[in-house]
């Protein structure tokens, strides 16, 4: 049972590449959330979608676009990114919005 | 301000200690409480849930809210190394706000 997988687990980017993250969940669930983790700063929501074809924004949603094309996909994209973008990127999903959150283990996002 | 606040810590006690982690929340709105768990390099794991004042108990771990004076608690009884780990807590409206999360290292 995967559960909520992320593709990549690492990747190592120069300030203006772009590049897409990948999450998959195969547990059915309406609700997807992308996260940021930072030393100190806890984790922070960045966009969500309540269903297939839904986005929205979170707390720190500039510089980054997200899809929903499919219910069991959510793509986190950066056009040009930032060193202050490097951070660990988790995903996560719920059955609805009062539920448990299950992430995945963690995408590693370095911006030299 | 964020709306939740926790003590980063790091927070480092001997095997067999109680731990003791708290939070506050600005968001009177806020409904269900959560506490999650996460180990180093892992995603976070959910360790506890509630959704009213007072107490829950699970095994070796005691979850206390009061939404009065919107404090977030957790204990640790008996705490194992096992527990290393860094713990966050989060309140939920519609969707979850998390402190900073508290890292904790139980010494064998």
């Amino acid at each position: 049972n995967a559960g909520v997988t992320q593709t990549p687990k690492f990747r190592v980017l120069k300030t203006g590449q772009s590049m897409t993250l990948l999450c998959a969940q195969d547990m059915n669930h309406e609700y997807m959330y992308w996260y940021r983790q930072d030393p100190g700063m806890g984790l922070r929501l960045i966009h969500y979608s309540v269903g297939e074809g839904t986005t929205a924004k979170g707390e720190v949603p500039d510089g980054y676009n997200v899809s929903r094309l499919k219910k069991q996909n959510f793509l986190l994209g950066l056009e040009s990114a930032a060193p202050s973008q490097t951070s660990v990127y988790f995903c996560a999903s719920s059955y609805n919005e009062a539920g448990e959150l299950f992430f995945g283990e963690g995408s590693r996002l370095t911006v030299l | 301000q964020k709306e939740v606040e926790q003590d980063p810590g790091p927070l480092s006690v001997p095997e067999g200690a109680i731990v003791s982690l708290n939070c506050t929340y600005s968001n009177s709105a806020f409904q269900y409480f959560m506490w999650y768990r996460q180990y180093s390099r892992k995603g976070p794991e959910l360790l506890m849930y509630t959704y009213s004042s007072g107490n829950k108990e699970d095994g070796r771990f005691t979850a206390q809210v009061d939404k009065s004076s919107k404090y977030i608690s957790l204990f640790i009884r008996d705490s194992q190394p096992s527990d290393s780990a860094t713990y966050l807590c989060a309140g939920n409206d519609y969707k979850l706000s998390f402190g900073a999360g508290t890292t904790v290292t139980v010494r064998a």
